[in-house]
């Protein structure tokens, strides 16, 4: 089945230490997202690619930057994870970035930060 | 710019009963109106979408939702729920007419279906 994948489902890291997360689809889908989601909150778009251009939310912090090396793979990398980055980040996918295009989620990975 | 309220954050309810999740939206170009579902340990699935054309929208489990436009609304509801609809489910808004749209979620309504 094409799918959205995330790896690993938990990470625990420490105040400051760099940490990668990882998005594999199969849907040759041209557009990645990455999101953050708080508990009790909405899921909050930090960023996209649509193919190879990046385009990152005003309010994302540079603490969080992205990498996509082909069509299938996205990174998020967070350079000195804090105490309040702690959450669930999601991946999604989608064919395009026009307004009605349905997004693709992978399960997502709940980043602990001690 | 866009955003979402959805009223309730928890709503119990027994199984078989009818089920109105509230959501409204704000925004000052026309959107397109979605509903997400997140099952216990998985990713947000579309439920249903309303894109153009008749304003009651409907999924393949039971679930519909109505666009109405002058109250700013789109509830999502169901007639008669099964424990298996227990899930946290997401409201969301793109912007129409726009070459390049992202989606705002709202905060989420936990949906609780007990026997």
């Amino acid at each position: 089945d094409a799918m959205v994948i995330q790896n690993p489902r938990y990470q625990v890291t420490q105040f400051g230490k760099p940490v990668t997360l990882s998005c594999s689809q199969t849907l040759n889908h041209n557009v990645m997202y990455w999101y953050q989601q708080k508990s009790s909150q909405a899921p909050k778009l930090l960023f996209h690619y649509y193919d190879k251009d990046f385009n990152n939310e005003a309010d994302t912090p540079d603490n969080f930057q992205s990498r996509r090396p082909n069509t299938s793979f996205c990174f998020l990398d967070i350079r000195s994870p804090g105490l309040g980055d702690a959450a669930m980040y999601l991946c999604a996918t989608s064919r395009d970035i026009t307004g009605g295009e349905t997004q693709y989620f992978g399960p997502g990975t709940r980043l602990l930060v001690l | 710019a866009q955003s979402v309220t959805q009223l309730d954050s928890q709503v119990p309810v027994f199984e078989e009963a009818p089920v109105e999740l509230r959501c409204n939206y704000s925004s000052s170009v026309s959107v397109y109106l979605f509903w997400y579902v997140q099952y216990p340990n998985q990713g947000l699935q579309l439920l249903l979408k309303y894109l153009s054309g008749s304003t009651l929208v409907e999924s393949i489990n039971g679930f519909e939702a109505e666009f109405n436009k002058s109250q700013t609304s789109f509830h999502l509801r169901k007639p008669s729920v099964h424990i298996s609809d227990t899930a946290e489910y997401f409201c969301a808004v793109s912007a129409r007419n726009s070459g390049y749209s992202t989606l705002t979620f709202g905060k989420g309504t936990m949906l609780l279906v007990s026997p």
